[in-house]
């Protein structure tokens, strides 16, 4: 089945400190890909889509210049949170779609962030 | 606006209590309902996709059906190592991207 690789899986750094998440298909071309961000005990909110080759598409109310998207590759897209402030710290879930499968969207196993 | 909303926000079974949980949803255009499982620190485990009103899809003791207003995931006979968060999603219109329910968190104890 469609498998997505979602790296590091946790991550401690320091306030003003940049950290880049990876998220990789494994066995599928992924030309979208989906980056969310999860609260303790709370629904998965959508950050922004990833295109291949193209600039990511951000929801409202997420900061571009703090939530920096490449997506250079049909298998990787990577998440880069600039300037970490504690308020980053968070868990950050990536996603892709494999039309050509019944899994629908398949998700990384996530990333928890802490800013110290 | 397109929303998901599901119910209950926590759900206590004893073991082999079946029961069901809720997804109902407001969306201009549904193109695909989801359901996943998630557990603590992990990501979601996609489990169904729904596409239309009156499909059925069952794993395990797991059934998901579809209305076109709700979803509901029923669950028969549940085990502990059914406890976890069960999410549901839509995917709407002419979009890609998925719009989640805050879920449903089960504990099923022996």
């Amino acid at each position: 089945g469609a498998v997505v690789s979602q790296h590091p899986s946790w991550v401690i750094c320091k306030s003003g400190t940049s950290v880049k998440i990876e998220c990789r298909s494994l066995d599928f071309q992924a030309t979208t890909m989906f980056w969310y961000r999860q609260f303790p005990k709370k629904s998965l909110m959508l950050m922004a889509t990833s295109n291949e080759g193209s600039k990511a598409t951000y929801e409202q109310g997420v900061e571009k210049d703090k939530f920096l998207i490449n997506h250079a590759s049909l298998t990787l897209s990577t998440l880069t949170v600039t300037s970490a402030h504690p308020e980053d710290s968070s868990f950050y879930i990536c996603s892709a779609r494999d039309i050509g499968s019944n899994y629908g969207y398949t998700f990384g196993s996530g990333t928890r962030l802490t800013v110290v | 606006e397109d929303q998901v909303t599901q119910s209950p926000e926590a759900l206590r079974l004893q073991e082999g209590e079946s029961s069901s949980l809720n997804c109902s949803y407001t969306v201009s255009g549904l193109r695909g309902l989801f359901w996943y499982r998630q557990d603590p620190g992990k990501g979601p485990e996609f489990l169904f996709t729904l596409y239309s009103a009156g499909e059925e899809k069952e794993k395990e003791r797991l059934k998901a059906t579809l209305t076109k207003k709700e979803s509901f995931l029923h669950i028969t006979a549940p085990k502990p190592e059914d406890s976890a968060t069960y999410l549901c999603a839509v995917q709407t219109g002419g979009y890609n991207k998925l719009i989640f329910g805050a879920g449903t968190r089960l504990a099923v104890h022996p």
